[in-house]
């Protein structure tokens, strides 16, 4: 089956500074690479996704980048704010709908003023 | 995007008795809705997938008889608890993704989740 490694698991950088989470695949047939933010004790909720035929996708202080041939993709987050520390999990599946997804363990993310 | 609800957020239950959480696509079709168990600071634990209309599909290690799941329609799906014992004190959450095969389909979007806690 799929395996979804996530580095690192937690990561602490000062408001303004850039954020940068890494996550490997196994499984070459999967297409597709949704990234969730969870605050404590809420759900997981979806902030961007990238499909296996773009390369890059960027929203506002988001950013996701996907190499297929290395089996890696990461989420870049710029400008970091107090408000963006939470838990970010990758994980990945395939475009279909009847597909679960495999979820890397998520990193610990603490933006502190 | 696709609202999911999942209720109770909150339960407190006596070890022994049976627990049931509803998990329901508010605004789209889930042919497929999936449950997973969540341990503080710990990832995503899949339990099993809710497929509408047939039985679920468990993971390894997983119970069918202590974690009963229907999926009677197209937006509802629903687990038990049964026979709750404290190491059943957990957060549970379902998810769902959008009906079909297609190849747009995003996903996964979850509900509220639930702490269940079994004194």
């Amino acid at each position: 089956g799929e395996n979804v490694e996530q580095h690192p698991s937690t990561l602490s950088v000062q408001e303004g500074d850039s954020a940068v989470i890494k996550c490997t695949y196994s499984d070459s047939a999967s297409n597709y690479f949704p990234w969730y933010k969870q605050e404590l004790g809420k759900r997981p909720q979806l902030i961007i996704d990238i499909r296996s035929n773009v390369g890059e996708k960027k929203d506002q202080r988001i950013a996701v980048t996907l190499n297929k041939t290395a089996k890696h993709f990461s989420l870049h987050i710029t400008e970091t704010q107090p408000e963006d520390s939470a838990v970010y999990f990758c994980a990945s599946t395939l475009n279909s709908g009847y597909s679960t997804l495999t979820f890397g363990k998520g990193t610990m993310l603490l933006v502190s003023p | 995007g696709a609202v999911v609800s999942q209720h109770p957020s909150r339960v407190i239950c006596k070890s022994g008795t049976s627990v049931k959480i509803e998990c329901r696509s508010l605004d789209f079709q889930a042919t497929t809705m999936f449950w997973y168990r969540q341990f503080p600071k710990q990832s995503l634990m899949l339990m099993a997938t809710s497929n509408e209309g047939s039985k679920a599909t468990y993971e390894q290690g997983v119970e069918k008889d202590k974690f009963l799941i229907n999926h009677a329609s197209l937006t509802l799906s629903t687990l038990t608890v049964t026979s709750a014992h404290p190491e059943d004190s957990s957060f549970y959450i379902c998810s769902a993704r959008e009906a079909g095969g297609g190849t747009m389909a995003r996903g996964a979007f979850f509900g509220q989740g639930t702490r269940l806690t079994v004194v």
